[in-house]
């Protein structure tokens, strides 16, 4: 069964570090995301991503964050200057046509 | 105001038991419903989609009250391995916010043998 992977599973980077999360949507999906989650908390909504342009992004991804689908298979986020509060689990996930979206396993990152 | 909101629990139950989730929402207008598990620092998994007229699944049930934007989750028998935290997840009116999820911060559910 198709599956959405991201890389790397963990992450340990310092306070004003560039970080770049990567993911491979599953492969005939059309519509991307990038949630996060910080220990104890909810899953957030950071940006999805159509036909190559940003559809939507939350008031947590600021000018600090920015996605990328560079080659047709991956799909990146990349944070330029990491902050403590930046620490959580990323989860990129991927959709059809459909209702359902899929989630990657996470990155976990550790911003010290 | 939160968007979805679920009673967190923790709920602790004997192999066996049935239990209910409740979730409420708050945007009216809001097109898709789902429960999603959770196991412990893994990525939500969907368990079902949500319908008006209810749907089931095995040993899950669930309903969906649009009236009341009220949301529920029915597991009977319980089995060890349902041990996770389930998200009560809502996907607003398509042309406005296309494809965001909100979810609920989880209700924890434990079975015991």
């Amino acid at each position: 069964e198709p599956e959405v992977t991201q890389t790397p599973s963990h992450q340990v980077t310092q306070m004003g570090q560039e970080v770049i999360l990567r993911c491979v949507p599953i492969s005939n999906h059309l519509y991307f995301y990038w949630y996060r989650q910080i220990l104890g908390q909810k899953v957030e909504f950071l940006v999805s991503f159509y036909n190559n342009e940003i559809s939507e992004k939350s008031e947590i991804f600021d000018d600090q964050f920015s996605v990328e689908r560079p080659d047709g298979s991956n799909f990146t986020l990349k944070i330029r200057s990491t902050k403590l509060e930046d620490s959580a689990m990323y989860f990129c996930a991927s959709q059809a046509g459909g209702e359902t979206q899929y989630f990657g396993p996470g990155t976990r990152l550790l911003v010290l | 105001r939160k968007e979805v909101e679920q009673d967190p629990g923790p709920f602790n139950v004997p192999e066996g038991a049935t239990v209910a989730f409740n979730c409420t929402y708050s945007n009216s207008a809001s097109q898709s419903f789902f429960w999603y598990r959770q196991d412990c620092r893994k990525e939500p998994k969907l368990l079902m989609s949500v319908y008006s007229s209810g749907n089931e699944d095995g040993r899950f049930t669930a309903q969906l009250n649009r009236a009341s934007q009220y949301i529920s989750l029915l597991i009977r028998d319980s089995k060890l391995s349902d041990s996770a935290t389930y998200l009560c997840v809502v996907n607003p009116p398509r042309g406005s916010t296309l494809g965001r999820l909100y979810f609920g911060r989880g209700t924890q559910l434990t079975v015991w043998p």
